[in-house]
């Protein structure tokens, strides 16, 4: 099974701020990887596909990128309502498989 | 709009059975693949099955294999999971999933989820 590290397991961070989650698949998974922001009580909400595709209606303040097998999710200003857990999930094949998630927390 | 409503959550014995459902509204069910997904209590996400569009394949993750089953019926927009020999560790919410694009590249419709608690 591929293996997916997420870090930080947690951020604290201000309203503005940059914030950077990094995860790290085990094995090459091209771009197949997605990101989900998830709030207490909430389903998971789908934020990136393929890596880098931004899914409709998310604000353009979150990007992905990758470089080997390493992935990131930026948040380029925090708002308000982007306190919340985020996960990644490697699309790359069967067992689909998250990371440990990362809570992004108000400083 | 597009929504997946999962209902049959409870409590069961542990080696008891639950049959949970997910009915579709607002999208044509089957041209889908479907999953399942949960997440124990205060823990992250487990993938733990998938079917596609016409039931014609079904996946599912090691730790439900053989008691788990994974099912569809797209004449009523609706996706099933069948629990067998139930856990303590089944407990979650279970959540009914869309998965999106044509490689499979992300789940973008979820479920409100429904609880699931396994004690005696």
């Amino acid at each position: 099974d591929i293996q997916m590290t997420q870090s930080p397991s947690f951020v604290s961070a201000s309203v503005g701020d940059r914030v950077t989650i990094t995860c790290r698949a085990s094995q090459g998974i091209n771009n197949w990887l997605a990101w989900y922001q998830q709030k207490p009580g909430k389903a998971p909400k789908l934020l990136i596909y393929a890596a880098s595709s931004l899914q409709s209606g998310v604000p353009s303040r979150f990007s992905g990128s990758r470089s080997g097998t390493d992935f990131t999710l930026t948040i380029s200003s925090l708002q308000p309502e982007d306190f919340a857990t985020y996960y990644c999930q490697q699309a790359n094949g069967f067992p689909y498989t998250f990371g440990g998630g990362t809570k992004v927390e108000m400083k | 709009q597009e929504q997946l409503v999962e209902s049959g959550g409870g409590l069961v014995k542990p080696g008891g059975s639950l049959r949970l459902s997910c009915a579709a509204s607002g999208f044509t069910f089957s041209g889908y693949s479907m999953s399942w997904i949960r997440q124990a209590p205060g823990k992250g996400l487990e993938w733990i099955s998938y079917i596609n569009g016409r039931s014609t394949f079904t996946k599912q993750a090691d730790s439900v294999k053989s008691r788990f089953t994974i099912s569809r019926d797209n004449s009523k927009s609706s996706l099933y999971l069948q629990m067998n020999s139930l856990r303590a560790e089944d407990t979650a919410v279970y959540y009914c999933v869309r998965v999106w694009g044509d490689s499979d590249e992300g789940f973008d419709i979820w479920g409100q989820g429904t609880m699931v608690t396994v004690s005696s």
